[in-house]
Parts: structure tokens; sequence; C-alpha cells
């Protein structure tokens, strides 16, 4: 079977830097995606890492390390419209489907 | 401007009664996705689609059915079978399903409700 842990809700400060943790239990990992939610609203894709490291993409990085099971999202200056879901997803090999986390609920204050 | 577009954003759904949730796509992209969204709850495959005139079950199909019959439409009607149907429904699509990489493009969602 498959487990992806992220916590529920997370709560920063503007300008500030906050990481948010996914950890995942699957064989054949082939791949874990990161998304952006705003509520009511369609996730829009952050970030993908199939090899261990880590990806930078502007204010926003990832993170894997796939022997841990791990991976986080780094969210470097943020803003107040950073105030969202953060969806984890994982894909195993041989199939076309992800398996998405409960998402972590981060709240940006002023 | 290319995209997914979901309708209605609101629907509501008497008891007995099946309803037909549209997704419609202009990014030619040959995969098609219906996602369920509970709160406290991950996104849940309910049917996907890779090609026309051919889906398959996700991991909660049941009360719920689908059909391609052109690459740019991808229905979920919610039959009466489906027992708790009041959730946020999204569609989403990829350019090529084979690629690991592949993301998902996701339309604005349906939020379904029972009366």
């Amino acid at each position: 079977g498959q487990n992806i842990d992220q916590p529920t809700e997370m709560t920063a400060t503007e300008g500030a830097i906050v990481q948010i943790n996914c950890t995942y239990q699957t064989s054949g990992f082939n791949g874990l995606f990161w998304y952006q939610q705003h509520a009511g609203e369609a996730p829009t894709f952050l970030s993908y890492n199939v090899l261990d490291g880590l990806e930078e993409k502007g204010r926003f990085s990832s993170f894997l390390s796939r022997s841990k099971g791990y991976s986080y999202l780094l969210l470097k200056e943020l803003q107040m419209k950073d105030s969202a879901s953060y969806l984890c997803a994982v894909r195993r090999f041989g199939t076309d489907k992800l398996i998405f986390g409960t998402g972590t609920r981060l709240q940006v204050f002023p | 401007d290319g995209g997914i577009t979901q309708s209605p954003k609101y629907l509501f759904r008497k008891e007995g009664q099946n309803v037909t949730l549209s997704c419609e796509q202009n990014l030619n992209h040959d995969a098609m996705y219906w996602y369920r969204q509970d709160p406290g709850q991950g996104l849940r495959l309910i049917y996907y689609s890779q090609i026309v005139n051919d889906f398959q079950k996700g991991d909660i199909a049941e009360g719920y059915s689908v059909s391609r019959e052109k690459k740019e439409s991808f229905p979920l009607t919610v039959t009466s079978a489906q027992k708790n149907p009041t959730a946020f429904y999204l569609c989403a699509s990829s350019i090529d399903p084979g690629q690991y990489n592949e993301k998902l493009f996701f339309g604005s969602g349906t939020q379904l409700s029972v009366l």
C-alpha cells in the first residue's frame, strides 16, 4: 500500500521562510510532485523531484531523499498570496496515477 | 487561452437523482482525470482516460460513471448509487500520461451538495 503524511496546518509570518514536510511509504517510487491550491480553486503545479537533492525555482525549492522517503517544500520571502494548501503527491513506477497526501494549509500573517 | 473548464461551479443534487459534471479542455491533452476532494483527505482518483473511447476505474469509482467520446470532453455522472456525493470534484488533464514527470493541469472544480 501507500501512505503519504503531511502536517495539516502551518502558520508563518510575511517575509519569513517556511518548510513543509512530506513523508511517504510506497513501493516502486517514481517521482514526487508538489502542487499549490488556493481555497476553492484549481491546484497548480509547483515542482517535481525524482532524484535525490534540491530543485530550486525562484522563491520555492523542493528537496527529495528517496532512501528516507522524505521530501520538503521550502518557501522563502513569504508573501500573503502564499496562503494556500500545498499538496504532496507520489507516483508509483508502472502506473499513471498520482497518490495525493491530505495537503498542508499554510496561513501567512502580516 | 488554453485550459480546462469545469461547469457548473456549484451543483445541488436531490435524493435519487443522477447529476452530470462537465469537463472540457482545449489543451489537446490525451489523458483526463476526475478526482474527488473531501476535507481532511487527499485527492482521490475516481476515473481516468488515456485515450478517446477508453477509460479506467480509479480508487473510488463506485457510484460514478464517465464517457470519453471526444478528446476534449470527459463528463462525470454522479449516480444515485453514490450515497455520499457531497464533495469538491476536480477534473485534470495531462499531455502524455506515459511520461514519468508528466504534470497535471486542473480545472477550477465543481462543488456538489446534496439537498
